[in-house]
């Protein structure tokens, strides 16, 4: 079966740590791996995406890491602020069916 | 502005009265696709489509239907909603469906069923 798994489910930490927050899948068949934001109430913004080929992306402070064999990525948030709190999300698309599964999502929290 | 629009945002009704959320894309995606999110479930998918004509179930279909009549269109359908249709639904469209095509995303459609 397809699973996507986020641990930690919560995070806090003080303003201007380095942080990693984590996702791993089942089955390495995969076309890509998309991180998202999610505001409380809000839609999903989209933060980074890494096809299948790909190792990393960066985008300003994230950057966002790929490794099929583990079935693992991390999002990794420098310097991080408190307009950073939220929920992340990973989401994969699977190459079979095009079904796209997401991760539960971290829900974090930047303390000033 | 490229956007994925969804009406309405907010929807209280009753059980088995028909009704439909509407979502449109201005970006000539080919991709859409219907999400709904419940606490401690997270995102899951209701149904996809990877281009005009052609729909496919998601993990959780039962109750719903849609269709792809234009590119621009995938309405969602609740023949006769229930209560545990009660749920924060999201539309969601890609150019191509493939590696290379993030995702965006509605603002989502809040529905109750009493």
């Amino acid at each position: 079966k397809q699973e996507v798994t986020q641990i930690p489910a919560a995070l806090s930490v003080p303003e201007g740590e380095n942080l990693v927050l984590n996702c791993s899948f089942t089955d390495s068949a995969i076309y890509n791996l998309q991180w998202f934001r999610q505001d409380p109430g809000k839609g999903l913004t989209s933060l980074l995406l890494i096809q299948s080929s790909q190792r990393e992306q960066t985008s300003g402070r994230l950057n966002a890491s790929l490794d099929k064999s583990s079935g693992r990525s991390t999002l990794y948030i420098a310097a991080s602020q408190p307009g950073d709190s939220a929920t992340y999300l990973c989401a994969v698309l699977y190459s079979s069916a095009s079904k796209i599964i997401f991760g539960s999502g971290t829900r974090l929290s930047i303390r000033p | 502005e490229a956007q994925v629009t969804q009406n309405p945002r907010y929807l209280i009704t009753v059980t088995g009265k028909k009704l439909t959320v509407t979502c449109s894309q201005n970006m000539n995606h080919e991709y859409m696709s219907w999400y709904r999110q419940d606490p401690g479930l997270g995102l899951r998918q209701i149904y996809y489509s990877m281009n005009v004509e052609v729909t496919d179930k998601g993990d959780v279909p039962e109750g719903y239907k849609v269709s792809r009549k234009e590119k621009r269109n995938f309405p969602l359908i609740l023949e006769s909603p229930s209560p545990n249709q009660t749920s924060l639904y999201f539309c969601a469209s890609s150019l191509t469906g493939q590696q290379d095509s993030p995702l965006h995303f509605g603002n989502g459609t809040r529905l109750t069923v009493t």
